[in-house]
Parts: C-alpha cells; sequence; structure tokens
C-alpha cells in the first residue's frame, strides 16, 4: 500500500508569507507526528497526533506553528509569518499506535529567503 | 544531560568490517526503542526494533542493556551500501519518540 505522503516536496518561500504543509498517513494509523530537521541536525519533535486530538503540542516553536488533523487522516502543519530560522526539512511520520514503529514520508524542504 | 545521546562519528570502516554502535538513554522509564536508519537528504528508515532479548536480522544485532541504560547496534560483513546515518530511537512515555542526532558511518571500498 501507498506510504506517507507529504506535500509539497520543496517549498521556497519568502520572509512573512504563511506556508501550509500537508501530510497524508497510511490509511488506519491513528497516530501522526511532524518533526524538523535542521541541516545536520538531528530531528526536533513538533507535535504528535492520536486520531484528530493534539495531546503534545510541546515541540511547536512558537506560536507562529499549528498543526491539525481532519478525519483521523490528513495533516496540516501551518507556519504563519515565516522566518528565515524557520527553514528546515519537516517530517511526518504516523504509525498504527503510540509505540509501534513510525513510517516517515519523503519530507517537504522549506526554504525561506 | 541529553534525553537520547549518540556518538556522532564518523565512523569509517572498510568493506567487510565488523562495526557497533552505541546509544544511551536517560530515562529509565522508557520501553521502546528502535535503530533506523537515514540516507543523506532522506527520511529515516526502520532498521529494526529492540528487544528486551536482543535481536538480529541477518548482518544487524540490536541489543538492550537496561541496567545501563543503552542500547546498541552491530553491523557485521559491512557492505558499501550500509554507509548512511544510524538513528537511535526512544519512546518516552506512551508515545514520545526521542531521536538521537545519528552515528555516521561509512563504509569503504
Amino acid at each position: 500500500g501507498a506510504g506517507v505522503s507529504q506535500s509539497p516536496s520543496n517549498k521556497v518561500t519568502e520572509k512573512g508569507k504563511d506556508v501550509e504543509l500537508r501530510c497524508d498517513p497510511i490509511s488506519g494509523h491513528t497516530a501522526l507526528y511532524w518533526y524538523r530537521q535542521s541541516l545536520g541536525q538531528g530531528l526536533e519533535f513538533l507535535i504528535y497526533f492520536q486520531g484528530n486530538s493534539a495531546p503534545d503540542k510541546s515541540g511547536l516553536p512558537s506560536d507562529r506553528f499549528s498543526a491539525e488533523r481532519t478525519g483521523g487522516s490528513v495533516s496540516t502543519l501551518t507556519i504563519q509569518r515565516t522566518q528565515q530560522e524557520d527553514s528546515a526539512v519537516y517530517l511526518c511520520a504516523s504509525s498504527w499506535g503510540p509505540t509501534n514503529e513510525a513510517f516517515f514520508g519523503q519530507g517537504t524542504r522549506l526554504t525561506v529567503v | 544531560r541529553k534525553e537520547v545521546e549518540q556518538d556522532p562519528g564518523p565512523f569509517n570502516v572498510p568493506e567487510g568490517a565488523t562495526v557497533a554502535f552505541n546509544c544511551t538513554y536517560s530515562n529509565s522509564a522508557s520501553q521502546s526503542f528502535f535503530w533506523y536508519r537515514q540516507d543523506c537528504r532522506k527520511e529515516p528508515k526502520l532498521l529494526m526494533s529492540v528487544y528486551s532479548s536482543g535481536n538480529e536480522d541477518g548482518r544487524f544485532t540490536a541489543q538492550l542493556n537496561r541496567a545501563s541504560q543503552y542500547i546498541s547496534l552491530l553491523i557485521r560483513d559491512s557492505k558499501l551500501s550500509d554507509s548512511a546515518t544510524y538513528l537511535c530511537v526512544v519512546i518516552l512515555g506512551t508515545y514520545k519518540y526521542i531521536f538521537g542526532t545519528g552515528t555516521r558511518l561509512k563504509v569503504l571500498a
């Protein structure tokens, strides 16, 4: 079956603009995660969804970042008023449950110029 | 202290060598552990889960030492295609995947 799908794969935006990143998890996966990876760095946890609820948003770096999930499926990560330090690869992952192995999408490479 | 720590490497080894990586974690309540592999500019991919009794998958062996709070990955008979970054993952609580920063492996011809 299909894996985790993210779109767009690349996004270049001007500083101050809003961006929306999309994640389509594997069908039936209830847990969904967003991570951020800057060049040469490790993965930084952003937010976790169980179904449509986000019990842990502790990793969102500022109130410019928000995320939602609808229908227990698709999730969007929105960054408002983008800054250059937001440039990174944003990775989405999903799993059957919160302690099962997570499968990653190919990521969205965001560049803020 | 970081929640999950790995030696960043790089580990440069010749083809056919055996190489081992360790990863230490700080939360003794951690229950689930994984090794992921990440190729340059690609997403992480699950390599193997780590079970309490240790587990093996072909040339790869993963072990867990709860008393000393570390997990290890052993790669035997290294191939050029094993060159990648190996990420240690610990689940804190019931859901929070915490990734180490990764250990870079380069297998040389």
